[in-house]
């Protein structure tokens, strides 16, 4: 059973570069969720999916941020006109639930973007 | 709104000594969930365990602990006989109903460092 699977690992680009980034769940895993994770600091919820559905986005993703899941299993997170505030860990997470609460998030390793 | 304070941002000890990873909450939902997850440098974050608020009872996996007390709402973690493996960040965190669940909200970590 392999576990989340994120590409590419680090990125670094430009400032005004957009960029893009794919998350592979667990298989069967309905719902996806990315966070991102600045130095010295916990992992912040960015925003959620169950299926192809996004269900809640965070304040913190602004409108140069969208993300997609089109068949309900990958998803991309893409961040247009980049800005060196963006560099961070973008974690991607997935999890299995049929009742609300009742799932756990296992997390992949992680995309790092460096913006110059 | 909800809160996970971790306030020991670096803790050092030698190979074998015990040592205590201390959380404390803030949430004014009546069912919520606490998790902690362990960082190595790699970077993955890894699923150590899940606990519901209504079930108080302390666990016991292997050398790992947690002791769970709502009514200082504190969520603590013990390592026994640490080893250098066990070195990494460590988060505590909490999803509620008011979230639906599935935002999580992190502490910011406690780096545990165990010293050959």
């Amino acid at each position: 059973d392999t576990g989340v699977s994120q590409d590419p690992r680090h990125k670094i680009t430009k400032r005004g570069q957009n960029v893009t980034f794919r998350c592979d769940p667990i298989s069967e895993h309905n719902r996806l969720y990315w966070y991102r994770q600045t130095l010295g600091q916990g992992p912040e919820f960015l925003t959620y999916f169950q299926n192809e559905a996004q269900l809640e986005k965070s304040r913190l993703l602004s409108d140069r941020f969208s993300a997609e899941r089109p068949k309900g299993s990958f998803s991309t997170l893409e961040i247009q006109r980049t800005e060196q505030g963006d560099s961070a860990m973008y974690l991607c997470a997935s999890s299995h639930g049929t009742v609300i609460g009742t799932d756990t998030q296992y997390f992949g390793p992680g995309t790092r973007l460096t913006v110059l | 709104a909800q809160k996970v304070t971790q306030a020991q941002t670096e803790i050092s000890v030698v190979e074998k000594e015990d040592v205590t990873l201390d959380c404390v909450y803030e949430t004014r939902d009546t069912t919520y969930y606490l998790f902690w997850y362990k960082q190595p440098p790699s970077g993955e974050l890894v699923f150590l365990i899940r606990r519901n608020s209504f079930d108080e009872q302390n666990e016991i996996s292997g050398r790992y602990s947690w002791n769970f007390q709502k009514s200082t709402s504190s969520f603590n973690f013990t390592i026994t006989a640490s080893q250098v493996v066990d070195s990494a960040v460590y988060f505590c965190a909490l999803s509620g109903s008011s979230g639906g669940y599935q935002k999580v909200t992190f502490g910011i970590g406690t780096k545990l460092q165990v010293i050959p």
